[in-house]
């Protein structure tokens, strides 16, 4: 059980073209997920916390209007980079906090997005 | 604010030796632990977590974790060491407040010589 997907696993886009990305709890639901980005042979860095059914709560530093999340459902959360730049080339990966409490987060497999 | 210290960002071991990875937290109150294990381009799996009780804490794939308050530590062991067991290793501390956000370590990669 607690399994967490993302798609899609790789993805190459032009500079100045916007990326979904989906993460989806698949076997529980999720009241709260989390969006990170991982830079090559570096740690995980909490981009934002979304809530199903409000506006996500982004951490310093991190341009909301660049990273637009939507958590819509209890089982489905998307990070959108929006006019996507070389820089924001990076591995981001989601994960989910049961809707039954507790504090274990369940990590998808992360997409790695390659702006040219 | 709360934080994450992997002092070792490189470790080499014998196939067969032991293993000790550290970690160091600073936490407010009773912290909540985590050791994750990451290949290489995957996501993260969950090795261990402590959140109460026993001090000593038993995981997946072998490893244990011993959470030392004293010492703010919470150091992951394994006795013998496979070569599938190299990786990257994150240790993460969490808690009841701020929605639960974990904060990671640098990381520590494991290489295992064969």
């Amino acid at each position: 059980g607690a399994v967490v997907s993302q798609h899609p696993s790789r993805v190459i886009c032009k500079s100045g073209t916007s990326v979904k990305i989906e993460c989806r709890s698949l076997d529980f639901q999720a009241t709260t997920m989390f969006w990170y980005r991982q830079f090559p042979k570096q740690s995980l860095m909490l981009m934002a916390t979304s809530n199903e059914g409000s506006k996500a709560t982004y951490e310093q530093g991190v341009e909301k209007d660049k990273f637009l999340i939507n958590h819509a459902s209890l089982t489905l959360s998307t990070l959108t980079v929006t006019s996507a730049h070389p820089e924001d080339s990076s591995f981001y990966i989601c994960s989910a906090r049961d809707f039954g409490g507790g504090n274990e987060q369940f990590f998808g497999p992360g997409t790695r997005l390659t702006v040219l | 604010a709360q934080s994450v210290t992997q002092p070792d960002i490189h470790i080499t071991v014998s196939e067969g030796a032991s293993l000790e990875l550290r970690c160091n937290y600073s936490y407010g109150a009773t912290p909540y632990l985590f050791w994750y294990v990451q290949s290489p381009g995957q996501g993260l799996q969950l090795l261990l977590k402590y959140f109460s009780g026993d001090t000593l804490v038993q995981g997946i794939k072998g490893f244990e974790a011993e959470f030392k308050r004293s010492q703010s530590s919470f150091n992951l062991r394994k006795p013998s060491v496979h070569w599938s067991d190299a990786a990257e290793y994150f240790c993460a501390v969490g808690g009841t407040g701020g929605g639960n956000k974990l904060t990671f370590g640098t990381g520590t990669q494991l290489k295992v010589e064969l």
